[in-house]
């Protein structure tokens, strides 16, 4: 069964930074593109930043670039986005997804909530 | 940057009516890597259609993708309880990555 977990969630100050992981199980986790999309509270889906299964290549939004930065560990089937910088409209639960062959998110984790306030 | 609009915005229904869901794109969408994701309060999205037509494992029947170019559709022949939710679509694309719709909530009437 493919499971993503997401964690590193929490309350920072405007400015601070924030490390979030996903733990990935039941797939061949270096076989996948993995992605980072969030929701603000109340509002719809925005995607955030991308990471090929293997090769260097990430792409993110315009909203976060020069502050996020995606990685991945492949031995140990984990996911990260390490979040600086960071402002009240960051504000938003975060997910990993897993990309699917054709452009898609076949699967997604439960979510972890990150909240920029002062 | 593409745009992804779907009305409407709320479908009021019954239980057993027909749920038809459109999405509509700025640009033609590439290979129609078109997908639609159901979504319940408190939940995460989940992938119900995805290449514009292919339902994802374990998506009932009932859940019908169509189109292609810039004009998709999401039927739901026959709206069962465990169906109210917000659905939105999503576009794969170069610049944004994943292109998102504002979601349309399917309440009950």
């Amino acid at each position: 069964e493919v499971q993503l977990v997401e964690s590193g969630g929490g309350l920072v100050q405007p400015g601070g930074s924030l490390r979030l992981s996903c733990a990935a199980s039941g797939f061949t986790f270096s076989s996948y593109s993995m992605n980072w999309v969030r929701q603000a509270p109340g509002k719809g889906l925005e995607w955030v930043s991308y990471i090929d299964s293997s090769r260097p290549i990430i792409y993110n939004a315009d909203s976060v670039k020069g502050r996020f930065t995606i990685s991945r560990d492949n031995a140990k089937n984990s996911l990260f986005l390490q979040m600086n910088s960071l402002r009240v409209e960051d504000t938003a639960v975060y997910y990993c997804l897993r990309q699917g062959h054709h452009g898609e998110g076949d699967y997604w984790g439960q979510g972890t909530l990150v909240t920029v306030s002062s | 940057e593409p745009v992804l609009t779907q009305s409407p915005g709320t479908l009021s229904l019954s239980p057993g009516e027909r749920a038809t869901l459109s999405c509509r794109a700025s640009q033609s969408v590439i290979s129609s890597y078109l997908a639609w994701y159901q979504q319940k309060p408190g939940q995460a999205p989940r992938l119900l259609i995805y290449r514009a037509s292919n339902r994802a494992t374990g998506i009932p029947d009932r859940f019908i993708g169509s189109g292609s170019g810039t004009d998709f559709t999401l039927t739901i022949s026959r709206l069962e309880p465990e169906d109210f939710a917000v659905y939105y679509c999503q576009q794969y694309g170069s610049s944004p990555l994943f292109i998102f719709g504002p979601g349309t909530r399917v309440d009950i009437k």
